[in-house]
Parts: structure tokens; sequence; C-alpha cells
């Protein structure tokens, strides 16, 4: 089966800081890894999409790679804000399977 | 626009009782899925369609069924309910190769 891991289940980081959360996938490569917001009590958001042949992609102050070699897919929040404190999920999908298979998730706490 | 709907946000049933979640979506979306989420355990898929009148089996569908007969409505079945079943619900859709939107989630609660 594809998997996808969040080895990390938390990560404490200093406001102002950047937090790196990681995602790694097993067998073949995805199509698409996606990386979703989840807070409490709500649903899961979408944040950011990375293709296969795609190394880096940015947004305001979110960046996430992938790279092939290693079989994973890197997070980073620049300049945290205690805002930027939640659930953060990485997702796998396409490449021959329809579904949208998501990790554990990293809870991320920014401390002011 | 409402997105992703859910129905009902809370339930509560007791063991051997059936039930149907109902996900509404008005986005065109052709792929729909439904989660469930348990502490320590993520989003585990239960049942996905890849359009109107498809359905196929997730990581975890046991225990559950579900029917696309419209494009925009994906329904989840409990037929008898289990305390195993205890979860928060979600739905979702999308494209296959962009995003997926979720709902609000069902908090379910089988005693």
């Amino acid at each position: 089966s594809q998997k996808i891991e969040q080895n990390s289940e938390a990560l404490n980081i200093q406001e102002g800081k950047t937090a790196t959360l990681t995602c790694n996938y097993t067998n073949y490569s995805p199509a698409y890894l996606q990386w979703y917001r989840q807070d409490p009590g709500r649903g899961p958001v979408f944040l950011l999409l990375i293709r296969e042949n795609e190394k880096e992609k940015r947004k305001e102050r979110l960046k996430v790679t992938f790279d092939t070699t290693l079989k994973q897919s890197l997070f980073h929040i620049t300049a945290s804000q205690p805002a930027d404190s939640a659930t953060y999920l990485c997702a796998r999908s396409g490449a021959g399977s329809y579904q949208l298979t998501f990790g554990k998730g990293t809870k991320l706490s920014v401390i002011p | 626009n409402a997105g992703v709907t859910q129905t009902p946000k809370f339930r509560v049933l007791k063991t051997g009782q059936s039930m149907t979640l109902l996900c509404a979506q008005d986005m065109n979306h052709e792929y729909m899925y439904w989660y469930r989420q348990d502490p320590g355990m993520g989003l585990r898929l239960i049942h996905y369609s890849v359009g109107e009148g498809t359905t196929a089996k997730g990581e975890v569908p046991d225990g559950y069924n579900v029917s696309r007969l419209k494009k925009q409505n994906f329904l989840l079945g409990l037929e008898s309910a289990a305390p195993s079943q205890t979860s928060v619900y979600f739905c979702a859709g999308g494209q296959g190769s962009t995003e997926a939107f979720f709902g609000q989630g069902t908090r379910l609660t089988v005693v």
C-alpha cells in the first residue's frame, strides 16, 4: 500500500523562527503531495500542492519541497507566529491512485 | 456557494442502530471522499468516488456502505452501528489532481 508518514507528532517552536515539518512516503512517488492545516474541531484546509516534477513551491511565508530521491517533502513556515499553531497534514495523490491518503499530522505550537 | 456541507453535525446512536451521513457539494467536484478521524490515527479513508455512480473502498471500509447516485451527493451508511465506529467523520470533494475541500465534520458517538 502507498503510505505517507509524518514522524513528528508535535513540534514546539519560538515565535519568529522557521518551522520545518517532514513528510515521508513509501513505494513509488506520488504525482502530487499536498499540505493542509487543521484547527481543533474543524475540517482540514488546503495550503499548498507540489507536483512530482517540481522541486519547490512557495506561497507567502510557506514553502514546500519535494525530494524524490529521499522520498520526502518538507514544509516550512518562516517568521512563525502564534496564529500558525495548528495541526499540519501531508497527503499524497495521483500516479495511478485515485485515493487521497493522509499522514497522521504534526501538531505545531508557536510559543510567543 | 456553500462548498461541502455535512449533515448532521452531531449524532448519538445506540449499538445496532443504522444511520446515513449526507455530504453535499456545490463545487462540481468529480471526486468525493469519506474519512474518519480518531486520536492518534489521523484521517483514514473509508470509501471514495471518482464520479457519479461510482464508489470504491478505501483503507477502512468494513461496516460502512456508500452511494453516489447524484454527482453532488455522497452518502455514508452505517447499517448496524458499533462502539468502534465512534469517531469524527469528514467528507471532502476535489478533482483528484488538485486540492480537496472538506466539510465541517460529523461527530458520531455510538453507545
